[in-house]
C-alpha cells in the first residue's frame, strides 16, 4: 500500500529536550516536506526536500533541522523544543509541489 | 495579506444542496491549483487538482479557475453529510511554492 508514515503519532515532551520525528515513504516520491498546522493558520511548510541531499527552507523553518539521506526518508528534528513548537506536524510526499501524500500527522506537545 | 485567502466558515449546506467554496491568491503567477479534504483530527487528502482557466469536474466536485480575477472555487453537488469536512485551498505559485488557504468548514446538515 503507498502510504507516508509518521512516527510518534503523539508525543508530550518537556522545553530543551531534542527530539526527532520521523517521516517514511514507500511511493518512490523525490518531493517531500514538513507541515505544521495551528487553528486559523492553515498549514505552514517548514522545510521541504526536492531531491537527497537537497533540502530548504519553507515559511517557518526557525527551531527546526531536517535531513535528507536517503529518497525515503525525511526525519524532523527539535534541537531545543519550545512550547510555541506545539503543534499538529504533517509529513508529506509527492512526484512535484502540488499534488502531496499526506502522514497522518503527529501531535507534539511541548511543556 | 495572505498569500492564499478562504472564508473559514462554518459554511452549513442543506444536505442535497451545492457547496460553493471560494479561494483567492495574490501570486499572479501562480500556474497550479489544489483542492484538499480534511477531515477533522485526519491528514488531508487530494481531491481536485486544476491548471487551465474555466471548469474541471469529477464526480460530484466542479473546480473553476479565472485566473484574470485570482480565484478558484470549488462547487460539491448534492451535498452528503460525508462530505462534512474542512476543505483547504493550495496554490502552487510562480517560484514553486505551495502555500495553502487556512480552510473553509464544511457542515452538510440532515
Amino acid at each position: 500500500e503507498a502510504q507516508v508514515t509518521q512516527n510518534p503519532r503523539y508525543l508530550i515532551t518537556v522545553t530543551g529536550k531534542k527530539l526527532t520525528v520521523t517521516c517514511s515513504q514507500n511511493m518512490n516520491h523525490e518531493y517531500m516536506s514538513w507541515y505544521r498546522q495551528d487553528p486559523g493558520l492553515g498549514l505552514r511548510q517548514i522545510y521541504y526536500s526536492m531531491n537527497v541531499e537537497v533540502t530548504d527552507k519553507g515559511d517557518v523553518p526557525e527551531g527546526y533541522k531536517v535531513s535528507r539521506k536517503e529518497k525515503r526518508n525525511f526525519p524532523l528534528i527539535l534541537e531545543s523544543p519550545s512550547p510555541n513548537q506545539t503543534s499538529l506536524y504533517f509529513c508529506a510526499s509527492s512526484l512535484s509541489r502540488g499534488e502531496q501524500f499526506f502522514g497522518p500527522g503527529t501531535r507534539l506537545t511541548v511543556l | 495579506q495572505k498569500e492564499v485567502e478562504q472564508n473559514s466558515g462554518p459554511l452549513s449546506v442543506p444536505e442535497g444542496a451545492i457547496a460553493s467554496l471560494n479561494c483567492t491568491y495574490s501570486d499572479r503567477g501562480s500556474q497550479s491549483f489544489f483542492w484538499y479534504r480534511q477531515y477533522s483530527g485526519k491528514s488531508p487528502e487530494l481531491i481536485m487538482f486544476i491548471y487551465s482557466n474555466g471548469d474541471k469536474e469529477d464526480g460530484r466536485f466542479t473546480a473553476q479557475l479565472n485566473k484574470a480575477s485570482q480565484y478558484v472555487s470549488l462547487l460539491i453537488r448534492d451535498s452528503q453529510p460525508s462530505d462534512s469536512a474542512t476543505y483547504l485551498c493550495a496554490v502552487n505559485g510562480s517560484w514553486g511554492k505551495l502555500q495553502f488557504g487556512a480552510g473553509t468548514q464544511v457542515v452538510v446538515t440532515p
